[in-house]
């Protein structure tokens, strides 16, 4: 069993709507939570960072993990045209290396 | 802050050439990390360094892959010799602190061997 897995998509939904993106893992030791946001041809940029279970929000963007069932979720409120891109869970344990999923492609259709 | 910046943007080589992947991360940030990037591995770690001392290695590949520090400002990555199989998207990127926070990623070395 991979460290991280996410499903690779691509998962398209029309604009407007709410988009769920999730994660699951196999390491307990997990502490940290991360999403990245990754633009074609660029490199990954920090979109939500957690601590431990629960929830986070921010703007449009809701952060969720479940540390009892390994599970991790980005929600995207409103979805726009703006948001497609590919999305990559991460995740370390305390201030060690980050591991990342392989990315799941999001278009939002206009 | 300009950001972390890696030279070059891409960069095309013939197998068995030598391949120097450069980069300059943000004043203050102890850490730096090299990644690599394919559609079938995602996003790999291949070395990190704090305070320019490396730190862990394991991710890097085989003895033809070589990564320095030479200073709080420089780092480079170094394939030699190269080959088709190293083609994928190189990352570099540093950080204040360990994983705490995250990191700031540079926009890539795109890195095609033929």
């Amino acid at each position: 069993q991979k460290e991280v897995e996410q499903d690779p998509g691509p998962l398209s939904v029309p604009e407007g709507a709410i988009v769920s993106l999730n994660c699951t893992y196999s390491n307990s030791a997990f502490q940290y939570f991360m999403w990245y946001r990754q633009y074609s041809r660029k490199g990954p940029e920090l979109l939500m960072y957690t601590y431990s279970s629960g929830n986070k929000e921010d703007g449009r963007f809701t952060a969720q993990v479940d540390k009892s069932s390994k599970y991790i979720s980005l929600f995207i409120r409103d979805s726009q045209p703006s948001d497609s891109a590919t999305y990559l869970c991460a995740m370390s344990e305390k201030d060690d290396k980050i591991i990342f999923g392989k990315g799941t492609r999001l278009h939002i259709l206009p | 802050d300009a950001g972390v910046i890696q030279s070059p943007r891409h960069e095309v080589t013939e197998m068995g050439q030598e391949v120097t992947l450069r980069c300059k991360p943000i004043s203050g940030h102890d850490y730096l990390f090299w990644y690599r990037q394919t559609m079938m591995r995602g996003l790999e770690l291949l070395i990190y360094f704090n305070n320019n001392v490396p730190i862990d290695d394991s991710g890097m590949p085989e003895d033809r892959f070589s990564a320095k520090m030479p200073n709080a400002s420089f780092s480079t990555l170094k394939i030699q010799p190269s080959e088709p199989r190293d083609s994928a998207v190189y990352f570099c990127a540093s950080s204040p602190t360990g994983s705490n926070y995250g990191y700031t990623f540079g926009s890539g070395t795109r890195l095609t061997v033929v």
